[in-house]
């Protein structure tokens, strides 16, 4: 079966940039999706087909995907952004995770 | 407002059976595929299953396999998911989510989540 790889945890300062990554054989041939979710509350899409935004999601986050390794990238991290991210694929008609990635604004 | 909510969780024991239930409003329910998503205590998203428009096609995750089924009411604007054979490692929280309806496979709206609990 197909399997993401993330880091458990990712650290970033006020106001700069942070990357999570998600790894997986050849992801960049696949549609790859992000969420964000906060303690306590529902998973909410933050990037969906790569490096597309949802309607109300802010022109910070933003994604990449090739070879690997697909990335979602937060620029101008901001308290509010700490949360955990999933990345997800589908393959083989079941949905795939990845592990999930813990981000701290420091 | 596109609204999900679930219901039908709860307290069962080892072998027992339960169902969900997840109230859609705010969208053309008929149109869209729809999945189950589970979480367990402290640990990450895992897919569950799916089901077409119609409720004539169905996946599910190896896990639940020939233990759980999906299934749905377009006129109730509902679906559903009959777990039996309960295990203790099928606790957790249950997301139902919307597919997207261009075939991308994203979920672009989830519920609030509804607990299961599976204890002697």
């Amino acid at each position: 079966s197909y399997e993401l790889t993330q880091p458990l945890s990712v650290s970033v300062a006020l106001g700069q940039t942070a990357r999570i990554t998600c790894g997986g054989n050849n992801i960049g041939t696949k549609n790859v999706h992000w969420y964000q979710q906060k303690p306590g509350q529902a998973p909410v899409l933050v990037i969906y087909r790569d490096n597309n935004r949802p309607s109300g999601i802010p022109e910070q986050f933003s994604g990449s995907n090739s070879g690997n390794t697909a990335t979602l990238t937060i620029s101008r991290a901001q308290a509010g952004d700490e949360a955990d991210y999933y990345c997800q694929v589908w393959d083989s008609s079941t949905g795939v995770f990845g592990g999930g990635t813990k981000l701290t604004v420091l | 407002e596109v609204q999900l909510v679930e219901s039908g969780g709860g307290l069962v024991q080892p072998g027992g059976s339960l169902r969900l239930s997840c109230a859609a409003s705010g969208f053309t329910f008929s149109s869209y595929w729809m999945d189950w998503v589970r979480q367990a205590p402290g640990k990450g998203l895992v897919w569950v299953s799916r089901t077409n428009s119609d409720g004539s096609s169905t996946t599910y995750a190896d896990s639940v396999k020939g233990r759980f089924t999906i299934s749905r009411d377009n006129a109730k604007n509902t679906l559903y998911m009959q777990m039996n054979s309960l295990r203790a490692e099928d606790t957790a929280v249950y997301y139902c989510a919307r597919s997207d309806r261009a075939g991308y496979n994203y979920f672009d709206c989830w519920g609030q989540g509804t607990l299961v609990t599976v204890s002697s």
